[in-house]
């Protein structure tokens, strides 16, 4: 039920080069939210989007920023890459004020950087 | 601010049993819903159950029901007759009612099925 996909599913980096996250939806859905999944810590919130051009950041924003110039399409870049940001990277859509009110989340990137 | 806290960072049950997760939250909130997700070694964030804080019926979903105790801000997980399919990690999540959606999660639970 593809709904959402992130790319790519993994990924191997070297410290201080550019790299960004793709999370596309078929669910035209306003609010796209990008987390990383840490262990000991959960998942924690990176950015969201709340709308085309409109974003904002959440509690480990540093390092990272984002973009959506579509409904469908919401990208984290990470500006030059870290060791700190090795994790797993999961996109979500929510679909509010839906019956199934909750996220639908991607399949999640596994970056690694070396 | 909002906070999850599970305590439980692992729990092994015998296949059939049933078995208890914990969560409790902090919130000034009124009106917010809770979450229970599952991430099996698939990685992916499959939805258990949700609950609205203004419903003071708890939420069942076949097998699996919540014990939701808004005075305490507690949020526990009941899994009946567990299943080796149940062995995942097991996130509580709290969102706030009106506003941007964000979902604040808790550490998790390892939850493990012995055959």
């Amino acid at each position: 039920d593809a709904g959402i996909t992130q790319s790519p599913r993994h990924k191997v980096t070297e410290t201080g080069t550019p790299v960004t996250l793709r999370c596309h939806q078929t669910e035209n859905h306003r609010y796209m939210y990008w987390y990383r999944q840490d262990p000991g810590h959960g998942l924690r919130l990176i950015h969201y989007s709340y709308g085309v051009k409109d974003t904002d950041k959440g509690e480990v924003s540093d390092g990272y920023s984002v973009s959506r110039s579509k409904t469908e399409d919401f990208l984290l870049t990470l500006e030059s890459a870290t060791s700190s940001q090795t994790s797993v990277y999961f996109c979500a859509i929510s679909d509010r004020g839906g019956q199934n009110y909750g996220y639908t989340f991607g399949s999640g990137t596994r970056l690694t950087v070396v | 601010a909002q906070t999850v806290t599970q305590s439980q960072p692992e729990m092994s049950v015998q296949e059939a049993e049933t078995v208890t997760l914990s969560c409790t939250y902090d919130t000034s909130e009124n009106n917010y819903y809770l979450f229970w997700y599952k991430q099996p070694p698939s990685r992916q964030m499959i939805l258990v159950i949700r609950q609205e804080a203004y419903k003071q019926q708890n939420a069942t979903e076949n097998r699996f029901s919540v014990n939701f105790q808004k005075a305490a801000k507690s949020f526990s997980l009941k899994i009946s007759d567990s299943q080796l399919g149940d062995t995942a990690m097991y996130f509580c999540a709290f969102m706030k009612h009106l506003g941007n959606e964000k979902l604040t999660f808790g550490t998790g639970t390892r939850l493990t099925i012995i055959p």
